[in-house]
């Protein structure tokens, strides 16, 4: 079952921060985020598992609510880079590796 | 360099035709997948293959079919392509439910 993320887009200056939440209604043993810019295959930003950890490298972090199956990605002082669309992908505890994505948040970074 | 590799980037096909779209991966993993995107509807899920000859439907499989006979290649075939179909085709790969997965170029699909 697809993961529902939200917002859908996002638009913002350079330097402001945003969160993208993603949630499910399964339990998660697994949420992974990826970017994906125009053109381009989605690229690997890292991936939180089952446990409530938080991880994070450089300004772009994320959290992991196993109570409420829900995850949030949040970029702090965002950089023109940053531009493109996230998605987030969930292992369900029941469904071996089956790997499930969201429909995808559209973030652009103005100067 | 970790590698997945799609047989196409661009393929343009007849309604009607049985279209087969390849993906090799380099890294020995055991799982397989191909997604559609498209606008506002995200990466959704077709079919994945955890082993060899092994394979589940996912949330759209119809239309389509998948043969995964060595390791490294997950096929995935249109029986008889319908114009619905056109879209952007991505593969995908990784060993474990708790590592990353990596993706090929994609194949952007158009059934005339």
């Amino acid at each position: 079952q697809q993961p529902v993320q939200s917002p859908q887009a996002v638009i913002l200056r350079e330097g402001e921060d945003a969160v993208i939440n993603c949630s499910s209604s399964k339990a998660l043993y697994s949420v992974h985020w990826y970017r994906q810019k125009h053109g381009e295959a989605p690229v690997f930003l890292m991936i939180l598992l089952k446990g409530g950890e938080q991880k994070g490298h450089d300004k772009i972090s994320a959290s992991f609510n196993e109570k409420k199956q829900q995850s949030s990605l949040y970029l702090t002082a965002s950089q023109l880079s940053y531009s493109g669309t996230y998605f987030c992908g969930t292992v369900e505890e029941t469904s071996g590796s089956r790997l499930t994505f969201g429909e995808g948040t559209q973030l652009t970074v103005n100067p | 360099d970790v590698k997945v590799t799609q047989s196409s980037r661009y393929l343009v096909k007849r309604t009607g035709e049985k279209v087969f779209l390849e993906c090799v991966q380099d890294m020995d993993h055991e799982n397989m997948f191909w997604y559609r995107q498209d606008p506002g509807l995200g990466l959704r899920l077709i079919y994945f293959s955890y082993d060899v000859k092994m394979k589940e439907k996912g949330d759209i499989p119809e239309g389509y079919s998948v043969s995964r006979e060595k390791k490294e290649r997950f096929s995935l075939i249109l029986e008889s392509a319908s114009t619905n179909q056109t879209s952007m085709y991505l593969c995908a790969t990784h060993s474990s439910m708790n590592t990353e997965a990596f993706f090929g170029q994609g194949t952007r699909l158009t059934v005339v």
